[in-house]
């Protein structure tokens, strides 16, 4: 049974740029989530996908976007990126939906905006 | 916004003795979970404690529920040197499915 990754560890970008943030699942798990964690903080719900669609979404604009592929792998799209997105950028996989099943988190992909 | 807020922020502690730090949060939920995060890394889950319970133990892990408090407590014993990191709770409200995290405590253990 294969932990969940993300690629890549470290990424730095400049302002205006776009980034393209990848997490694979855990083997057997449908779901997908996105965490921003700030420096200091907590980590952040950014959005849910199940099957290939997206579930439910906190509160970032719509230049955060994703994908979720048939084989539950996932991608956080960031556009227009600004100062403030600087943060860790975390992806959980589960089985199902549900808040009360375990979620299993990958070891973060550190983003740098200059 | 988060959820939970964790007391204290920080805490350190000798080899060998009990660590405990507290949870509150605002809303009805449906379990309260803890993670530990080492040195800005991945999370990994500790313990979930459902709202019908008062009480769950995990290894070294005591975890409490108070439900008409709005409150948690996660207790460490006999800490190691290994137990450094830090520990956020997140809360799973009731009729929701994402988790609020809050800001954690960083538990830094002594030799």
């Amino acid at each position: 049974e294969t932990g969940v990754t993300q690629s890549p560890t470290h990424l730095i970008k400049t302002r205006g740029q776009q980034v393209t943030l990848r997490c694979s699942s855990q083997s057997g798990h449908n779901t997908v989530s996105w965490y921003q964690q700030a420096l200091g903080q907590g980590p952040q719900f950014i959005f849910q996908y199940y099957r290939e669609e997206e579930n439910g979404r906190g509160n970032f604009p719509p230049r955060f976007s994703g994908l979720q592929f048939p084989n539950y792998s996932s991608e956080l799209n960031v556009n227009a990126l600004e100062l403030d997105d600087s943060a860790l950028y975390l992806c959980a996989s589960s089985w199902g939906t549900s808040g009360n099943n375990e979620q299993f988190f990958g070891p973060g992909t550190r983003l740098t905006v200059l | 916004s988060q959820q939970g807020e964790e007391d204290p922020q920080a805490l350190s502690i000798q080899e060998g003795e009990n660590a405990t730090m507290n949870c509150s949060y605002k809303t009805s939920i449906n379990n309260l979970q803890w993670y530990r995060q080492n040195s800005g890394r991945g999370l990994v889950h500790l313990i979930l404690i459902r709202s019908n319970e008062r009480e769950k133990h995990s290894g070294r892990l005591r975890v409490t529920l108070d439900t008409s408090k709005k409150s948690s407590s996660l207790l460490i014993t006999a800490s190691r040197a290994a137990d450094t990191a830090s520990y956020f709770c997140a809360t799973l409200r009731s009729n929701d499915y994402k988790l609020s995290f809050g800001a954690g405590t960083t538990v830094t253990v002594r030799a």
